[in-house]
Order: C-alpha cells, then sequence, then structure tokens
C-alpha cells in the first residue's frame, strides 16, 4: 500500500515565478492538507482539501490556491514567488472526520 | 501567543537513556494530539495519536496527555541512535488544521 507521494522532490524558481506542486494521497484517504515548513520550524497549515473543495485555510495569502481532483489528488499552486516561499511544503492525506494525517516525503522549493 | 510551544532543544542523551519531550498549548479547544518523528529532509512520520488525557503506550514509546494542564509529553524508553531524530508535537481541535510546535532535536549517542 503506497503512502502519501508528491512530486517533484526538489525545484528551483526564481522570484516572480509561479510553481504546481504534486500530491497522491494515501489509499482510502479522501482528504488532503498541506503545510509550508521553514528550516527550523515546525509546518504551518496552508489548507485543505476535500469533495474537490476547499475546506479550511490558514494564514497565507491568496498567492497560494489549491486544487483537488476526482481521485483525491491534489495541486498547490504558488504565484508570484519570493524568497520567503523557498521552504520543505508537505501533503498530507487522512479520512474524512479524521484528524489523523500521515504525511508524504515533501517538495523543497528554492527561490532564487 | 503561540498556539503551541516546544523547547526546540537540541537535546543530546546516551543510548539506552529514557528521553521526556513536552509541549504545552494554549487552547482548551485542542482535542486530538499527535507525535511525529522527522528525519533530516524527510516528511514527518506519525509516531503516536491520541485523544484522551492519561497514557498510550506503543512499544518504546508513551505519549502522555493532561488536558488540565495543558500539557502533553512524549517519552521513549531504552533510546537508540536510530532515534536520533526531531521530534514534532501536534495539535488539533478536530478533523482539519494541525498546528504545530517548532520541534525539539534529539541526537542519541552510542
Amino acid at each position: 500500500d503506497a503512502g502519501v507521494t508528491q512530486s517533484p522532490t526538489h525545484l528551483i524558481k526564481t522570484r516572480g515565478q509561479q510553481v504546481t506542486l504534486r500530491c497522491s494521497p494515501k489509499s482510502g484517504h479522501d482528504t488532503v492538507s498541506w503545510y509550508q515548513q521553514a528550516l527550523g520550524q515546525g509546518p504551518q497549515f496552508i489548507f485543505q482539501y476535500y469533495e474537490e473543495e476547499e475546506r479550511q485555510r490558514g494564514n497565507f495569502p491568496d498567492r497560494f490556491s489549491g486544487h483537488q481532483f476526482p481521485n483525491y489528488s491534489s495541486e498547490l499552486n504558488v504565484n508570484a514567488l519570493w524568497l520567503g516561499d523557498s521552504a520543505l511544503y508537505l501533503c498530507a492525506s487522512s479520512p474524512v472526520s479524521s484528524s489523523e494525517q500521515f504525511f508524504g516525503p515533501g517538495t523543497r522549493l528554492t527561490v532564487l | 501567543q503561540k498556539e503551541v510551544e516546544q523547547d526546540p532543544g537540541p537535546l543530546s542523551v546516551p543510548e539506552g537513556a529514557i528521553v521526556s519531550l513536552n509541549c504545552t498549548y494554549s487552547n482548551s479547544a485542542f482535542q486530538y494530539f499527535m507525535w511525529y518523528r522527522q528525519y533530516s529532509r524527510k516528511g514527518p512520520e506519525l509516531l503516536m495519536y491520541t485523544y484522551s488525557s492519561g497514557n498510550k503506550e506503543d512499544g518504546r514509546f508513551t505519549a502522555q496527555v493532561d488536558k488540565s494542564s495543558k500539557y502533553i509529553s512524549l517519552f521513549i524508553r531504552d533510546s537508540q541512535p536510530s532515534d536520533s531524530a526531531t521530534y514534532l508535537c501536534a495539535i488539533s481541535p478536530g478533523a482539519n488544521n494541525l498546528f504545530f510546535g517548532t520541534g525539539t532535536r534529539l541526537t542519541v549517542i552510542p
């Protein structure tokens, strides 16, 4: 049983560019959450998707947007990248109505 | 005030020692409590999940929750070099977002 998978593993972008990160949830999970983890910090909640809709959002600007597909996979899009967006982006999946979240390996984004 | 406070360490212990990791939280609405282990440049791995006050044991790991004091702990018995990692506490009010501590970096010295 594959766990949560994310792609790509690493990404380098320049300021002002746009990026799309992808996530496939653990089998049997229908809820996907995205987190940003800066170096030396704990993960910060970006948003959560369920039934292809954004269910809850953390304190992140509108430059951060997402999507969930009918097969429960998800994308995180970040527009107008700036240096402060450099971080490990984590996807977590869970069954609906459960706070028990399982994380993928993350995508390390570097903005130059 | 942060939702969750965690001593960032670092913490170094000899192999075989008992390790105690702790977090405090501010909001009594939090109901679900988790500990994750994160190796360098990897995603967090769920170690313990609980939703009630008291102790929960899984092998060498024991999670302890005291809701009256808003205090949670993770104990690691007979620590091993392979336990060297960053340990993150995470707390949730329900089936949505998790609030994480900053993580405690643990090194177990052979």
